[in-house]
């Protein structure tokens, strides 16, 4: 199994509040994926990177940020958490964007902001 | 990205094989087809992927059609752990961003 941890696994906050969720990677690989997964929705790209300090937008990116400031870790934050941000967070990795390559999950974190 | 049409759900019997079809008549000739699956509350998981030939690893086999319109991953002997959700995605080779766009996928139930 690919080497992939996220943390926390389960968080309850309140809308307002700033919210982090980690993502921490053994493989060393260069890419790294924020999605959500919602019902009816499947997952939507949030952000991701191609490399320390690179970051892009995904197709779900408002009210979020993202930082890498190491290969192995891709945070995502909350800046003021609302109700709509209620999910499932799942980090991903792969060697590159291309077709060649798989990505691989983390076990994702399930998010509730009341 | 060209698009994958699935079956919404089935169902197979413990140890018997399962073939799970998926069609995408606009791909293109740069197209990887990916399948991943979902068992459920766990992240998606790495299935399988292959450009025109059938492609084999341990966990599943992958029958890609000559004119690759469509393609059907093959589990051999299905086990109650393959019951999950199945997406087949496509991945161009000259992807520069590479997120995965997940459709809807096939519920594979799996009965004792």
């Amino acid at each position: 199994d690919a080497g992939i941890t996220q943390s926390p696994r389960h968080k309850v906050t309140e809308t307002g509040t700033p919210v982090t969720l980690r993502c921490h990677q053994t493989e060393n690989h260069r890419y790294m994926y924020w999605y959500r997964q919602d019902p009816g929705h499947g997952l939507r790209l949030i952000h991701y990177s191609y490399g320390v300090k690179d970051t892009d937008k995904g197709e779900v990116s408002d009210g979020y940020s993202v930082s890498r400031s190491k290969t192995e870790d891709f945070l995502l934050t909350l800046e003021s958490a609302t109700s709509s941000q209620t999910s499932v967070y799942f980090c991903a990795i792969s060697g590159g964007p291309r077709g060649t390559t798989a990505q691989y999950f983390g076990p994702g974190t399930r998010l509730l902001v009341l | 990205d060209a698009k994958t049409t699935q079956p919404n759900s089935m169902e197979s019997n413990e140890e018997e094989p399962v073939h799970l079809p998926c069609n995408h008549s606009t791909i293109s000739g740069t197209d990887y087809i990916h399948w991943y699956r979902q068992l459920p509350s766990q992240g998606p998981e790495y299935v399988i992927h292959g450009l025109t030939s059938n492609v084999n690893n341990r966990m599943a086999s992958l029958a890609i059609a000559e004119d690759r319109k469509s393609s059907t991953l093959i589990l051999h002997r299905a086990t109650l752990r393959d019951a999950a959700v199945y997406y087949c995605i496509l991945r161009d080779v000259g992807g520069s961003q590479g997120n995965l766009i997940f459709g809807k996928g096939t519920k594979l139930s799996v009965k004792p």
